[in-house]
């Protein structure tokens, strides 16, 4: 079965500085990985996936993360945050084969201090 | 293209009474989704469609039935509602294959009292 676990419930970082939110797995089979924000009151919307091509994947809005088989993780990061990446980012995993649904981590909330 | 749209976007419940939340995507997906959000819990899935006709059960199935008797239609049902599923209701699509995302509706916030 696979599992994901995001740690820290909430993550403040001053504006400019690094933003790492961090997110372990585990999966009994290559996993694919999903990074998704959630800016309030609104649906999900997709940062970046890893699908077992390049284990540093790009996404949008500066965000990036990085695949890390050795250490089971899937960290996201940006150099530098703006207040408008206060949200909530909740990381997901799913096999490589087959469709099994998405499973989520339970988020971690994003505070950006001007 | 409007995407997934989820009506309502509000909905207040006595405990007891029934209602049903539609879901529609123009996208031409296959596979869908209903989740629920709670504070701390992440998203939950409560069950999920591989194309019409078909339905399966999430993590967390019991109160709620679904449909899905058009593709483009995914119906999630409370039978007799609950204080406990008060929540915020998220619906989801995607074309079918793994490494495809997920396009996900507005949400629809249920209260039951």
């Amino acid at each position: 079965a696979q599992s994901v676990t995001q740690l820290g419930s909430h993550v403040s970082v001053s504006e400019g500085a690094l933003v790492l939110l961090r997110c372990n797995y585990s999966s009994s089979v290559p996993p694919y990985l999903f990074w998704y924000v959630q800016y309030p009151n609104q649906g999900l919307q997709l940062l970046l996936k890893y699908t077992s091509a390049a284990t540093l994947v790009k996404g949008i809005n500066g965000f990036e993360a990085e695949f890390k088989k050795s250490e089971t993780s899937f960290h996201l990061t940006k150099p530098s945050a703006h207040m408008s990446d206060a949200a909530e980012y909740f990381c997901a995993v799913t096999r490589g084969s087959g469709n099994t649904p998405l499973v989520f981590g339970k988020g971690t909330r994003l505070s950006v201090i001007a | 293209n409007a995407g997934v749209t989820q009506t309502p976007k509000f909905r207040v419940l006595k405990t007891g009474q029934s209602m049903t939340l539609l879901c529609a995507q123009d996208m031409n997906h296959e596979y869908m989704y209903w989740y629920r959000q709670d504070p701390g819990m992440g998203l939950r899935l409560i069950h999920y469609s591989v194309g019409e006709g078909t339905t399966a059960k999430g993590e967390v199935p019991d109160g709620y039935n679904v449909s899905r008797l058009k593709k483009q239609n995914f119906l999630l049902g409370l039978e007799s509602a609950a204080p406990s599923q008060t929540s915020v209701y998220f619906c989801a699509s995607k074309q079918g294959g793994t490494a495809y995302e997920q396009y996900f509706g507005p949400g629809t916030r249920l209260t039951v009292t």
